[in-house]
């Protein structure tokens, strides 16, 4: 089975501060690994994915995440908060093998305040 | 390139009333289809999601169905919707490979009134 759990279900930093969103995994296999995010009344969009290349994946918006397996990790960063970054943003796995299903966690809202 | 349309965009149904939605992607061929609901502070849950035509696997028992009747269309349907039907309906398609990540369409948000 595989699950996502996103630590914090609303953060909130300032602008031009480091943004972490937490995310842990749980797979049987290895996973792939994505983060999305969500503005209000819209789709998602793919910030960035893991699928066992680097461990460092580095997305759009200045956006990357450390794929961690011995803490089955795969938090999100940004160095610099922009408030065109406040959204809601998912993680989500797609475990290996036959396995087409992609879960995700319950979300994480980042506020960027003035 | 591919795109993916669903519609409506919002929907206000009564209670008892059927639903459909539908989704169809265009660019690709043979594409994974999913069916996510979005409740507040829920996260997005998986309710379908098929790997060919006639092909459905649901994840959460409920008043909800899917069917695939081409290969690049996906559609959820309800005989009767139940107030707890309420939420916003996201389909998305990924490519074969089970490291391509999944493309969403803008969702539906539906009201059970």
């Amino acid at each position: 089975a595989q699950s996502v759990t996103q630590l914090g279900s609303h953060v909130s930093v300032s602008e031009g501060a480091l943004v972490l969103l937490r995310c842990n995994y749980s797979s049987s296999v290895p996973p792939y690994l994505f983060w999305y995010v969500q503005y209000p009344n819209q789709g998602l969009q793919l910030l960035l994915k893991y699928t066992s290349a680097a461990t460092l994946v580095k997305g759009i918006n200045g956006f990357e995440a450390e794929f961690k397996k011995s803490e089955t990790s795969f938090h999100l960063t940004k160095p610099s908060a922009h408030m065109s970054d406040a959204a809601e943003y998912f993680c989500a796995v797609r475990s290996g093998g036959s396995n087409y299903k992609l879960t995700f966690g319950k979300g994480t809202l980042l506020t960027v305040n003035p | 390139s591919q795109t993916i349309h669903q519609w409506p965009a919002t929907l206000v149904q009564p209670v008892g009333s059927p639903l459909s939605l539908e989704c169809t992607v265009e660019g690709t061929s043979n594409p994974n289809l999913y069916w996510y609901r979005q409740a507040a502070g829920r996260g997005l849950q998986l309710l379908f999601y098929s790997v060919g035509i006639g092909q459905i696997s649901s994840e959460v028992p409920q008043n909800l169905s899917a069917s695939r009747p081409q290969d690049r269309q996906f559609i959820l349907s309800s005989k009767k919707l139940l107030l707890s039907d309420s939420g916003f309906y996201l389909c998305a398609w990924s490519g074969p490979p089970l490291g391509t990540e999944a493309f969403f369409g803008q969702g539906t948000r539906l009201t059970v009134v």
